[in-house]
């Protein structure tokens, strides 16, 4: 079956650096979803891509659809507090009821 | 607005005992369902998913099952908790062409 592979697992960052992560697949992709969870919540979703190539901000957040559609990327400049949490993954296939998810990259911040 | 709630927030319950989990989802129609179980500290595991009422599609066989008795309700069920069901379980929708899932807050179950 499908997988991702997200990386890194975990960061430890200082606050104020920038921050990038990503995530790559053994098979094509249609859409990549990011989202971020924070500790007992449910995920939230982050930002939606669509096409191979694209680029897609959200406030200090950019992500990228790669260009093989086999992988992701995730950025966050000049990094706060509230940047702490889980961000995942999500890939769908054409056709696809449902998403693959990616174990996760937790994200530590030094003050 | 879309909105989606679930409950209880959080569950502690025996080994052997019966389980009803339940999400609701208001503000669209006809909405695409999901279950997902989350261990501590690890990523989603799909348990089922539901594409209208009464169709339910498995992911994992384990001791659970998932039903969908109205268009926004989906219900997660166990006649017997194993201590490994513990975990915090997420309801997820999502509507029309888009795929963008939305989670609920969760609920956290604890099997003693």
């Amino acid at each position: 079956g499908q997988q991702l592979n997200q990386s890194p697992q975990s960061m430890f960052i200082q606050e104020g650096e920038d921050v990038s992560m990503n995530c790559t697949s053994s098979s094509i992709f249609n859409t990549w979803l990011w989202y971020k969870q924070d500790p007992g919540e449910g995920p939230v979703l982050l930002i939606a891509l669509y096409k191979a190539g694209e680029l897609t901000s959200n406030g200090r957040l950019t992500a990228q659809f790669g260009i093989t559609r086999k992988d992701s990327f995730l950025n966050i400049s000049a990094s706060i507090p509230s940047d702490v949490g889980i961000y995942f993954c999500a890939g769908r296939d054409q056709g696809a009821q449902k998403l693959v998810f990616g174990q996760g990259t937790r994200l530590t911040i030094n003050p | 607005s879309q909105t989606i709630h679930q409950w209880p927030a959080t569950l502690v319950q025996p080994v052997g005992s019966p389980l009803s989990l339940e999400c609701t989802v208001e503000g669209t129609s006809n909405p695409n369902l999901y279950w997902y179980r989350q261990a501590a500290g690890r990523g989603l595991q799909l348990l089922f998913y539901s594409v209208g009422i009464g169709q339910i599609s498995s992911e994992v066989p384990q001791n659970l099952s998932a039903s969908r008795p109205q268009d926004r309700q989906f219900i997660l069920s166990s006649k017997k908790l194993l201590l490994s069901d513990s975990g915090f379980y997420l309801c997820a929708w999502r509507g029309g062409a888009s795929y963008e899932q939305y989670f609920g807050p969760g609920t956290r179950l604890t099997v003693t």
